[in-house]
């Protein structure tokens, strides 16, 4: 069975910092991908950036970037530069090639606050 | 310009009292999913259609029905709203493929009176 695991329900980062928002992983599946979705507090989801299982490099998209370690199953979010507008709800995905083809697994999310 | 909209933004209806939920796409994804999303919790994945095909998650309620006209559209009917489906239901569409993201609509948030 697949699943994503998130344990941060919550994190606050200073305005300007970098902030890491962790997600591990679980599949058996040899062939995946891995998203983090945005959603504010006005309720849409925001795809933010993805990492295929096969990737050499890590995912990078502006200010954010994929802290991606196979080997642990964990695919953790960086956003560098945290802006006041950053302040949401964070969720991991995965999906992968077993199973129904519209199963994207979500992790519960983590609430980020930006302070000024 | 949206991509995936949704209509309406906000509904509300009487229990019992059937609701259809649209949402329509301009990206001709051949995928289109429903979701619903509880207070503080995850989304939690409905059905979805690839192309014509209905694939109908094993834990979704009788109470819920889609269609999908065509490409572009796709409906969710709620025949018989109780208080406990008051949520958040998002649509989202998506290419064929584990590498495809999937781009939601704003959502349409249904309050059950």
């Amino acid at each position: 069975a697949q699943k994503i695991t998130q344990t941060q329900p919550g994190m606050f980062v200073q305005e300007k910092e970098a902030v890491t928002l962790d997600c591990t992983y679980d599949t058996s599946d040899p062939s995946y991908g891995l998203f983090w979705y945005k959603q504010p507090s006005s309720g849409e989801m925001i795809f933010l950036i993805y990492q295929g299982s096969y990737d050499q490099q890590n995912a990078t998209e502006g200010r954010y970037s994929l802290n991606f370690q196979k080997a642990r199953k964990s695919a953790n979010l960086v956003i560098s530069a945290s802006q006041l507008g950053d302040s949401a709800m964070y969720f991991c995905a995965m999906r992968g090639q077993g199973g129904s083809q519209g199963n994207l697994i979500f992790g519960k999310g983590t609430k980020l606050s930006v302070k000024p | 310009d949206a991509m995936v909209i949704q209509n309406p933004r906000y509904q509300v209806t009487q229990f019992g009292k059937p609701v259809t939920l649209s949402c329509s796409q301009t990206l001709n994804h051949n995928v289109m999913y429903w979701y619903q999303q509880k207070s503080s919790q995850a989304p939690k994945l409905l059905f979805h259609y690839y192309d014509k095909d209905f694939n109908n998650e094993a834990d979704t309620p009788d109470n819920f029905q889609s269609r999908r006209p065509n490409t572009s559209f796709c409906f969710l009917d709620i025949r018989s709203p109780g208080l406990g489906d008051a949520a958040m239901y998002l649509c989202a569409t998506s290419r064929q493929g584990s590498n495809q993201p999937q781009h939601f609509g704003d959502g349409t948030r249904l309050s059950i009176l």
